[in-house]
């Protein structure tokens, strides 16, 4: 699976959008970037995944650039309780429906700030 | 629709010990995976179980073993503790023939080995 490359950390204003980048330079056709979250002491929780599109849910919304080698995942309204860390991943989709395993980097610790 | 459960939610071990953590998947999964998460870094994958088999596995050494049982819940076992097994454990699951879809984990064991 491809390396992601995240900054460490980044503090974004309670109310404002929190814009997290991830690179992906190495990243192949068939890979799929996720995007993780992780709250003190709890296990990581599903934010996003896209493919080449941009997609939205209920959480965020993640940006894909056209050749696929970067993404940020945005949050629109960050509170206080989005603060976590946030972790990109690259997962290989592999059509036989095989779910592989999620590697997790280091990722960026997000403070919102009151 | 109860999520991922694990238990128990923390352990303290000696070094040599044995320790066995157990994994209950949300409903409707049938696929079953651990990571180790050592303070401060991302969580590390261990291994993955899909009809009672292990079918993927990284970079852990042979003490940590793993069973998975009809009703798709699942242990983790870790023989010869050492101190550097001190971490949050970690269980994932999720629908194997669903492809690219996202993994939904526990809230963790945390083990200490003294």
């Amino acid at each position: 699976d491809a390396k992601t490359t995240q900054p460490p950390s980044m503090d974004c204003a309670e109310g404002r959008a929190a814009n997290l980048p991830c690179n992906h330079s190495t990243i192949s056709g068939n890979e799929y970037v996720y995007w993780y979250r992780q709250i003190h002491s709890q296990g990581p929780q599903y934010i996003i995944h896209g493919l080449k599109n941009n997609e939205t849910n209920e959480m965020a919304s993640l940006i894909i650039t056209e050749d696929r080698k970067s993404s940020t995942l945005i949050l629109p309204h960050a509170t206080l309780r989005d603060t976590a860390v946030y972790y990109c991943i690259v997962r290989l989709y592999l059509s036989s429906g095989s779910a592989r395993q999620l590697t997790f980097g280091s990722g960026t610790q997000l403070t919102v700030l009151p | 629709d109860a999520g991922v459960t694990q238990s128990p939610t923390h352990l303290i071990k000696t070094r040599g010990q044995q320790v066995t953590l157990r994994c209950s998947p949300k409903s409707g999964h049938d696929t079953v995976s651990w990571y180790q998460q050592a303070l401060g870094q991302g969580p590390q994958f261990i291994f993955q179980y899909y009809e009672e088999e292990e079918r993927q596995r990284g970079n852990f050494p042979d003490r940590f073993s793993g069973h998975q049982f009809p009703n798709y819940s699942s242990e983790l076992n870790v023989n010869a503790l050492l101190l550097g097994d001190s971490a949050l454990y970690l269980c994932a699951s999720s629908l194997l023939l669903a492809g690219a879809n996202e993994q939904f984990f526990g809230p963790g064991t945390r083990l200490t080995v003294l």
